[in-house]
């Protein structure tokens, strides 16, 4: 299955600043996601990060907040803007590569003061 | 939107039980996946399921697919304390890659 690395692991970061996420794939993939993992909480998808074409947001989350690019097969970005600490949680790539299944980066811990 | 119940939220068990959970939806899902989530990390996948009535194992973990398309279950055999960990259900209702969580199960197993 595909190796996915995240970057950073952990940042602590005041409020009003932004943070890049970068996630990166040792194999070509079609389709990459960003999830948001709340502190205690199960994971709920950000976005479907498209190559070559704006990301598709889910309900609750827009492009001027998490903007997400997406420039090749094997690379993304997730940008949290202007954070408070209610943007604190785990930020998670994943990657669908069936017939093998879905992979998570081991993702990166936000923490906003 | 689409919710996935499951269940039981928190076991706790003694080495060497079995354990079993599921999740259940009034929407119908294409694929039922089951991860584990350790501390600290991302989930691992552990069983994918891909047909209405699919039984998979994987070691002492078995998963199946339930008929109406709108639940599955998890079941580990003998656990051991390295089973301890939040298991997650996830439902897709296509190919689109896309998932749906549940809220998670926490397993403390004692020795």
């Amino acid at each position: 299955s595909a190796v996915i690395s995240q970057k950073p692991s952990r940042d602590i970061c005041q409020r009003g600043t932004s943070l890049t996420i970068q996630c990166q794939v040792d194999s070509q993939v079609t389709m990459m996601f960003w999830y948001r993992q709340q502190p205690g909480q199960s994971l709920t998808l950000i976005a479907t990060a498209n190559q070559g074409s704006e990301a598709t947001y889910e309900s609750g989350f827009v492009i001027d907040k998490f903007p997400i690019s997406r420039p090749n097969l094997t690379f993304s970005t997730l940008t949290v803007s202007n954070m408070s600490p209610e943007d604190s949680s785990i930020y998670l790539c994943s990657v669908d590569e069936r017939p093998y299944g879905y992979t998570f980066g081991s993702g990166t811990r936000l923490t906003v003061v | 939107g689409q919710q996935l119940n499951q269940s039981p939220q928190s076991m706790f068990i003694q080495e060497g039980e079995d354990v079993s959970m599921n999740c259940t939806s009034s929407s119908i899902f294409n694929t039922w996946l089951w991860y584990k989530q350790d501390p600290g990390e991302g989930p691992v996948l552990l069983i994918a399921l891909y047909k209405a009535g699919e039984l998979t194992s994987n070691g002492r973990l078995t998963a199946q697919f339930g008929i109406t398309r709108k639940d599955s279950f998890l079941n580990i055999s003998a656990s051991i304390p390295s089973d301890v960990g939040i298991y997650f259900c996830a439902g897709q209702r296509t190919n689109a890659g896309k998932s749906t969580f549940g809220d998670g199960t926490t397993l403390t197993v004692k020795p």
